[in-house]
């Protein structure tokens, strides 16, 4: 393992507070991503990132925002506005956005009490 | 609208037995279609992507694109291959995930 490091691996919130969950790589890699996974559902596309100081919305942004001010960060954080932001969150990264394959990180479990 | 289906959510075969985990996917363009798995306790890594044209651990998977489908085969299950499987397709910038398929090899 190693390369992509997610912390804290569990995190729990109370309803009402905004919190960030870190992501870092060290494989020089250019692109990152969030996915959100729910049982049944598979993964969720939040948001993802090509390059620094550039980021896009993916499938269920809402509720969500994410800074890339360094190549090997890239925070998501759960605000109040999520809904149901109860779920298993994963990040991910790859050379470039295209055909590329993708690693992941070992994720963070976000609980709202 | 770009998808994948995988049907079954849960699949048990016993040891030595053949293995089909199914995926189906709607794209409008070419596709790049992968495999990831997730082994107990382990993070989610690829497996294999159609362009390779490999096979890892005895998987192999066929792009049909007439049948818009990328199967993933292995004649002989072994009880090491227990895991979540997820097929991918990547159009573009995204890449969009199947809900997943829980293989379990019984002895």
């Amino acid at each position: 393992d190693g390369g992509i490091t997610q912390s804290p691996k569990y995190l729990f919130r109370k309803e009402g507070q905004n919190v960030t969950l870190s992501c870092e790589q060290n494989l020089n890699h250019d692109a990152m991503y969030w996915y959100r996974q729910d049982p049944g559902q598979g993964l969720r596309l939040i948001y993802y990132s090509q390059i620094v100081n550039d980021f896009q919305k993916g499938d269920i942004a809402e509720g969500y925002s994410v800074s890339r001010e360094k190549k090997e960060s890239f925070p998501l954080t759960v605000t109040s506005a999520q809904k149901n932001p109860t779920a298993f969150y994963l990040c991910a990264s790859s050379m470039g956005l295209a055909g590329d394959t993708q690693y992941f990180g070992p994720g963070t479990r976000l609980t709202v009490l | 609208a770009q998808r994948v289906t995988q049907p079954e959510k849960l699949l048990s075969v016993f040891k030595g037995a053949p293995v089909e985990l199914k995926c189906n996917y709607s794209y409008s363009g070419s596709p790049e279609l992968f495999w990831y798995v997730q082994y107990s306790r382990q993070r989610l890594q690829l497996l294999l992507r159609h362009i390779s044209r490999e096979s890892i651990k005895g998987f192999t998977a066929d792009l049909n694109k007439g049948e818009t489908s990328f199967h993933l085969k292995k004649p002989f299950a072994q009880e090491e291959d227990s895991a979540m499987y997820y097929c991918a397709l990547r159009g573009g910038f995204k890449t969009i995930f199947g809900a997943g398929t829980r293989l379990f090899v019984k002895a």
